[in-house]
């Protein structure tokens, strides 16, 4: 069953704009991370967030997380035609080596 | 380092037939994994390993078998294939104490 459900599942922004997405997950965390999935392409890791961190950032992404709602955000600034892609939030509740559940994903268009 | 190779990329099975789709990795990960991705349904985890001769069961494991003689690799064997096992395969690895997966590129396996 799916652990994170991303929203929206579909985004269409313009080159320069900021693109958000969101994640929801139904049991306790040891932590969130996003991947990015270019077409045809294998996932690429961008960022992890802790149970007990509330904010992140690297580079132009901005994660947080709010453990009381049970959800996390992706946040893009000033996006660029190279980011669309699809975006993947996947959870770890396991103890010891990391065991994920993804959600569907977000495919995000940027147009130049 | 190659990181994760996967082979073959793309594979058109019939029905019954077996296969077995190889995973390799060359950074002395302990941790793999196999996933499937579905349209429209994110990646499901199918079996896992935390080392050499350690396996376990994913979400969907049902028709996949799967051994881990060596640090290096993790083949994923389909017994007898079924049209359901359509889909694009993952392999995916993380190191002690980390996180993060490292993902290959990906098998395409089409079953008539």
């Amino acid at each position: 069953s799916q652990q994170g459900e991303e929203d929206p599942q579909a985004l269409s922004i313009q080159e320069g704009e900021n693109a958000t997405m969101n994640c929801s997950y139904k049991t306790s965390i040891n932590n969130l991370q996003w991947y990015r999935q270019n077409s045809g392409r294998g996932l690429v890791h961008l960022i992890l967030i802790r149970s007990n961190e509330r904010e992140k950032h690297s580079g132009r992404l901005r994660v947080t997380l709010d453990t009381s709602k049970k959800s996390s955000s992706l946040l893009i600034t000033a996006s660029r035609a190279a980011d669309t892609a699809s975006y993947f939030c996947a959870t770890d509740t396991s103890s010891g080596y990391s065991t994920l559940t993804f959600g569907k994903g977000t495919m995000l268009l940027v147009s130049p | 380092n190659a990181g994760v190779t996967q082979t073959p990329k793309f594979q058109v099975l019939k029905t019954g037939q077996s296969m077995t789709l190889q995973c390799a990795q060359d950074m002395n990960h302990e941790y793999m994994s196999w996933y499937r991705q579905d349209p429209g349904m994110g990646l499901r985890l199918i079996h896992y390993s935390v080392g050499a001769g350690i396996t376990d069961q994913g979400e969907v494991p049902n028709g996949y078998n799967v051994s881990r003689s060596t640090t290096e690799d993790f083949p994923l064997r389909l017994l007898s294939a079924a049209p359901s096992q359509t889909s694009v395969y993952f392999c995916a690895s993380s190191g002690a104490g980390y996180d993060e997966q490292f993902f290959g590129p990906g098998t395409r396996l089409t079953v008539l």
